[in-house]
C-alpha cells in the first residue's frame, strides 16, 4: 500500500545542535505537510509545500520537497527547548488525494 | 484553542460498555475527521465525514460507530472494544475534504485518551 517512510524514529541533540527529519514516499505527492506534536498534546500544522523543488523557511525550520515530489525534510537549526516534540509530515497522494502520515521523529533535548 | 474541542479528554472504559466520544469544532469547516495514534505508530485515519456525509471507512471495526448529526459536530460510539483499542482518539476538522483544493490544513482537537481493560 501507500506509505510515507519517515526517519529517524527518535533524535537526541544537545541544545544548540541541529535537528532533521527526512520524509520518503513510494508514489508521488501532490503536496506535503508537516505538523508538529508537543509532549502530551495535538499535531498541530506548520507548514504545506506545493512544488516540485520548493523550500520555505520559518524562522530556524527549514523545509523541503525533493525534484521529484516523494521525499521532503525539515530541518531546525540551533534547537531550543520550545522544540521539543514530535514532527509528522503527512504527503497527499497524487492520485487520490489521500494524506498519508509518517510515522513522525520525536525530538529530545538532552539534559 | 485550536477551534476543535473533544470530550471527554480520558475515558477509562471495561469491555463491556458502551461509550461515546464528542468533538464540536467552531470553524465553519466541511469535512471532519476521526484518528486513532498509537505509540511508534502513523496516525491511522478511521472516518472522513464531508458535508455530513460519511466518505471514507478505513476498514475500521464494527465496534466504532461514527455519527455526523451535522458539519459541527462529529460522535465516535464505542461498544465491547478490547484492549488494543486503548490510544488517543483524535478528532480533527478542515475546511473541505478534498485536500488538495486549499491549504488542505488540518486543525485538530486535543484529544480523547482512551484506555480500555
Amino acid at each position: 500500500g501507500q506509505q510515507v517512510m519517515q526517519i529517524p524514529q527518535y533524535q537526541h541533540v544537545q541544545e544548540g545542535e541541529d535537528f532533521t527529519t527526512y520524509c520518503n514516499s513510494s508514489t508521488t505527492l501532490s503536496n506535503i505537510q508537516w505538523y508538529k506534536q508537543r509532549p502530551g498534546g495535538h499535531p498541530v500544522f506548520l507548514i504545506q509545500l506545493v512544488k516540485s523543488g520548493e523550500v520555505k523557511k520559518q524562522k530556524r525550520l527549514t523545509f523541503q520537497f525533493g525534484e521529484a515530489k516523494k521525499n521532503s525534510s525539515l530541518h531546525i537549526t540551533a534547537t531550543q527547548t520550545t522544540d521539543v516534540g514530535t514532527y509528522f509530515c503527512a504527503g497527499v497522494m497524487d492520485s487520490n488525494y489521500q494524506l498519508i502520515w509518517g510515522a513522525g521523529t520525536k525530538l529530545i533535548i538532552k539534559p | 484553542e485550536t477551534g476543535v474541542t473533544q470530550t471527554p479528554r480520558h475515558l477509562v472504559m471495561g469491555m463491556t460498555n458502551k461509550k461515546s466520544l464528542k468533538c464540536e469544532q467552531h470553524l465553519g469547516h466541511n469535512a471532519m475527521y476521526w484518528y486513532k495514534q498509537s505509540a511508534k505508530k502513523p496516525l491511522e485515519l478511521m472516518f472522513v465525514y464531508s458535508l455530513e456525509e460519511r466518505v471514507e471507512n478505513n476498514s475500521v471495526p464494527s465496534r466504532f460507530s461514527p455519527e455526523c448529526p451535522n458539519s459541527s459536530h462529529l460522535f465516535l460510539h464505542l461498544h465491547t472494544l478490547q484492549p488494543e483499542d486503548s490510544a488517543l482518539y483524535l478528532c480533527a476538522s478542515s475546511q473541505e475534504r478534498s485536500i488538495a483544493a486549499n491549504t488542505g490544513e488540518l486543525f485538530f482537537g486535543e484529544g480523547s485518551r482512551l484506555t480500555v481493560l
